[in-house]
């Protein structure tokens, strides 16, 4: 019963560096989600996909990229990071209302 | 754009007590509205939600409520115990799939 496993759990960048976060789900849920965490500032939309093969921009889309891979996957990619990446990353699943989050990923980007 | 209002940002309570949350939101589409709790080092958890078409909702020692003419919506913890301690966050909808969340609460439940 893993329900959303998020890879990998701590990441430590140079500034430039790019780099793959991976998300997977196990519950057959169609849409999947990037949020990041920064204090004070709550959780924040980078990229959705509403179903397999699609993907739409949310509140904080600069700098990032995303692969609907299959129904079970989503990832995030940072091209070039930059230390205003520094942050937790969370992907989360759904089907209609409520996510399910993953346990997070810690980056930091020096 | 729209924005979902958070507060307080800190509440300790002492163990046994109740705590309330409050949440005030800015988009009168949004139709539904889920609460997060989230420990540490781990992701938000879902404890308890409700739709636009419901006043209240309870679950055990966990309630929210809604006042859709208010915009705001409030989670209530009764008789709270030191595993409540978390922050906690509120959303709400923002279209079909999206959410917009407040900035969290840290409860602290003191023994």
């Amino acid at each position: 019963n893993a329900g959303v496993t998020q890879t990998p759990k701590f990441q430590v960048l140079k500034t430039g560096q790019s780099m793959t976060l991976q998300c997977a789900q196990d519950m057959n849920h169609n849409s999947m989600y990037w949020y990041r965490q920064d204090p004070g500032m709550g959780l924040r939309l980078i990229y959705y996909s509403a179903s397999e093969g699609t993907t739409d921009k949310g509140e904080v889309p600069n700098g990032y990229n995303v692969s609907r891979l299959n129904k079970r996957e989503f990832s995030l990619r940072l091209e070039s990071a930059a230390p205003s990446q520094t942050s937790v990353y969370f992907c989360a699943s759904s089907e209609v209302d409520g996510y399910t989050f993953g346990s997070g990923t810690r980056l930091t980007v020096v | 754009g729209e924005n979902v209002e958070q507060h307080p940002s800190t509440l300790s309570v002492q163990e046994g007590d109740s705590a309330v949350i409050k949440c005030t939101y800015s988009d009168s589409a949004s139709n539904y509205f889920p609460w997060y709790k989230q420990e540490l080092g781990k992701g938000p958890q879902l404890i308890i939600d409700i739709r636009s078409n419901v006043g209240e909702k309870k679950d055990q020692r966990i309630a929210v409520t809604l006042n859709k003419t208010a915009k705001h919506f409030s989670l209530h913890i009764t008789e709270t115990q030191p595993e409540d301690s978390a922050v906690y966050f509120c959303a709400a909808s923002k279209g079909t799939y999206k959410y917009i969340f407040g900035t969290g609460t840290r409860l602290k439940v003191l023994a």
